[in-house]
């Protein structure tokens, strides 16, 4: 069936590294989104991919969405222990399709 | 927060019981989707409504069954409960497609325990 595949699963950093995690749909997606979810929390939107290509970035933080819109990217760089938590890519299939989650990527943060 | 308001945020409850979760989607929104969140199992997404409808379904099992009223809140209902369902339950609005509005925000989520 129509799946989204995220990795890694689990990501350790040292502060002030980089990282990337991934998003890799078998189908076209409408858009991709990313959500970001702390211990404890709710997942709590952080951006929309809409276009193929798309590249975004929100500080620290660069989202790209790939030419074939099949697949995305989060990069965080000089990571801080404030970006502990799992991060959550989600696509959509159709204007209409539900909003299919990735597995998510744990990130744990070490000083 | 997000404006979505889950309740219960908690509920212990035995086997073969049954349990409503409530939901009260943000103000303007007309989707609501229903999200299981379990250790093993991620996010699991259960059903879509669309001001009323049902628009969308998942991996919702045929114990679970959801509506949307006409106020747009909207109730889980889960039924002869299963150890196996204990779960974080999240609820989560849209203002919907068709407005232009696939963004979902979510609910705090609600813990159901079946002991």
């Amino acid at each position: 069936g129509q799946q989204v595949m995220q990795i890694p699963q689990y990501q350790h950093v040292q502060e002030g590294e980089d990282f990337t995690t991934y998003c890799n749909s078998s189908t076209t997606l409408s858009n991709i989104q990313w959500y970001k979810q702390r211990p404890g929390g709710h997942p709590v939107f952080l951006i929309q991919l809409v276009k193929s290509g798309e590249v975004k970035k929100q500080k620290r933080l660069t989202f790209q969405f790939g030419e074939a819109k099949k697949n995305s990217s989060l990069h965080i760089t000089a990571t801080q222990t404030t970006d502990v938590g799992t991060y959550f890519c989600a696509g959509l299939m159709g204007s209409w399709g539900k909003l299919q989650f990735g597995a998510g990527t744990q990130v744990v943060v070490t000083p | 927060d997000s404006g979505v308001t889950q309740t219960p945020k908690h509920l212990i409850t035995a086997t073969g019981q049954r349990v409503t979760l409530r939901c009260s989607p943000r103000s303007g929104d007309l989707s609501v989707y229903w999200y299981q969140q379990s250790l093993d199992q991620g996010l699991q997404f259960l059903i879509q409504y669309y001001n009323g409808e049902e628009r969308a379904k998942g991996n919702i099992l045929e114990r679970f069954s959801a509506q949307q009223f006409p106020d747009l809140h909207s109730e889980l209902n889960l039924s002869s409960l299963e150890l196996g369902d204990s779960a974080l339950y999240f609820c989560a609005s849209s203002v919907g497609p068709d407005r232009g509005g696939n963004t979902i925000y979510f609910g705090e989520g609600s813990w159901l325990t079946v002991v």
